[in-house]
C-alpha cells in the first residue's frame, strides 16, 4: 500500500530556530513530491521536487529530495512566528494514460509547526 | 483570478440530511479535484475529473458519496444521507497547465 509519512507530528520552536521537517515514502510509480503550507484554510503550494540532490530554495525555505532512500527533507532558517502551520508531504504517484495530472497525490499527515516569539 | 471558490463555507447538518458541496474551478483549469481532510486519515482524494469527466473515483468511501461536473466551471459533492463520521473537511481543488495543484478554501462539514 503506498504510504507517505511524516516526521515529527508536531514541533515547538522559538523565533529564529533553525527546523527540518522529514518526509519519507513507499509508492509505486513515484513522479513527484510535493510539499505545501497549510494554515487555517486551504493548502498551498512549496515546493515540486522530481529529481534527487537537486535543492529548491525560496526564500528561508528549502527543500531536497533523495529518490535512492525515499525520503524528503523542508528547512526553514531563521523561523518566524508566521511560518507557524502544517506542513504537508505529498507524493505523486503516477497510473498509465493519464499523464500530467498531480491528482493521485497521497499525503502525509503533516508536521504541525509551532513558532514561538 | 478568483482562485478555486467553494460553498459553503461552514456547515453543519443533522444526520440523514442531504449535503451538496458546490466548487467552481479556476477557468482553464482542466483537471478538478475533490479531496476530504480528517484528523484520522489527513487528506485523501475522493475523485478527479478531467475535462469534465470523472477518471477516477476509487477514493469515494461509498454510495452515499456522488460527484457531478456538468460543465467546466462547475461541481458538486454530494452526500446523501451523511452520516456523522462523514464530518470533516472537503477540499476542491483544480489543476491546469502549470501543473500545480490549487485548492479551494475548504467546505467545514459538521454532521450531528
Amino acid at each position: 500500500e503506498d504510504k507517505v509519512v511524516q516526521s515529527p507530528l508536531s514541533l515547538v520552536v522559538h523565533e529564529g530556530d533553525t527546523v527540518t521537517l522529514n518526509c519519507s515514502y513507499e509508492v509505486t510509480n513515484f513522479r513527484s513530491l510535493l510539499w505545501y503550507k497549510q494554515e487555517k484554510k486551504a493548502p498551498t503550494f512549496l515546493f515540486m521536487l522530481t529529481s534527487s540532490g537537486i535543492e529548491k530554495k525560496s526564500g528561508r525555505l528549502s527543500s531536497i529530495l533523495d529518490k535512492k532512500e525515499l525520503f524528503s527533507i523542508l528547512n526553514i532558517t531563521a523561523t518566524q512566528t508566521g511560518d507557524s502551520a502544517v506542513y504537508l508531504c505529498a507524493v505523486e504517484a503516477g497510473w498509465l494514460g493519464y499523464g500530467g495530472s498531480q491528482g493521485n497525490l497521497i499525503f502525509g499527515k503533516g508536521t504541525k509547526l509551532s513558532v514561538k516569539p | 483570478d478568483a482562485g478555486v471558490i467553494q460553498s459553503p463555507r461552514h456547515e453543519v447538518t443533522e444526520m440523514g440530511q442531504e449535503v451538496t458541496l458546490r466548487c467552481k474551478p479556476i477557468s482553464g483549469h482542466d483537471y478538478l479535484f475533490w479531496y476530504r481532510q480528517t484528523m484520522m486519515r489527513g487528506l485523501e482524494l475522493l475523485i478527479y475529473f478531467n475535462n469534465n469527466v470523472p477518471i477516477d473515483d476509487s477514493g469515494m468511501p461509498e454510495d452515499r458519496f456522488s460527484a457531478k461536473m456538468p460543465n467546466a466551471s462547475f461541481s458538486t459533492l454530494k452526500i446523501q444521507p451523511s452520516e456523522p463520521r462523514d464530518s470533516a473537511v472537503y477540499f476542491c481543488a483544480t489543476q491546469g497547465i502549470g501543473n500545480t495543484i490549487y485548492f479551494g478554501e475548504g467546505s467545514w462539514l459538521t454532521v450531528v
